[in-house]
């Protein structure tokens, strides 16, 4: 089993939909990263959480330390938000990132 | 500030030779960290270093090095090549003070035939 899993792998959702991404971690982290990746590989970092909720524009971040769960939301949802989707967290005590496979995301107008 | 640059972007090798990769962090960051990406396996961790050390390595054989000038520089070499070394390369920059966002270059594209 993987040590940080993410769900679904794959989503299709119409213009203007409420998408919520999940990242379940099995390790202590000292944070969790969400990163989106566009087609041609550049990497974005969005957001870096150890407790609670971030916001930054339409995308917003909670974590669940207890639960070991984090989400991410995009409120009306836009075709250029179609990318992957990566959840990735950094263990405790190392210097370790370790990454979920990521949730590719496709937004149709 | 200048983002995170790495070169070459595209490579082409042949098995059994090496390479050799190069990443320039924003200025000011001291933590230089290496991932591969293959659509198999995704992303995965290769090394990280500060200030000219390596502070943690990930699970990946030993033809796989890196090291970090004291500019903050970092190359990452790989030896022997495999066609599984295959991959884009990913490196990513932070100051390396504590949990931080890190800002990714855009990657060198590795083909081995």
């Amino acid at each position: 089993k993987n040590e940080v899993e993410q769900s679904p792998q794959n989503l299709t959702a119409q213009e203007g939909e409420f998408i919520t991404i999940n990242c379940s971690y099995s390790v202590g982290i000292s944070a969790l990263h969400w990163l989106q990746q566009h087609p041609g590989g550049g990497i974005v970092s969005l957001f870096m959480l150890s407790s609670g909720k971030k916001k930054h524009g339409r995308l917003i971040a909670t974590i669940n330390i207890q639960e070991k769960h984090s989400s991410l939301h995009i409120t009306a949802s836009h075709p250029r938000d179609s990318a992957v989707y990566i959840c990735a967290v950094r263990a405790s005590g190392t210097y370790k990132y370790i990454f979920g496979t990521g949730t590719r995301l496709k937004v149709l107008a | 500030k200048a983002g995170v640059t790495q070169t070459p972007r595209y490579l082409i090798k042949t098995r059994g030779q090496q390479v050799t990769l190069s990443c320039s962090p924003i200025s000011g960051h001291r933590s230089v960290s290496w991932y591969q990406q293959t659509p198999g396996q995704g992303l995965q961790f290769l090394f990280e270093y500060f200030s000219e050390t390596q502070r943690n390595k990930g699970n990946f054989p030993g033809r796989f090095s890196g090291r970090q000038f004291s500019n903050s520089r970092s190359e990452m070499n790989v030896s022997t090549l495999e066609l599984g070394d295959s991959a884009l390369y990913l490196c990513a920059s932070r100051t390396g003070m504590g949990p931080e966002t890190q800002y990714f270059g855009p990657g060198t594209r590795l083909l081995v035939l």
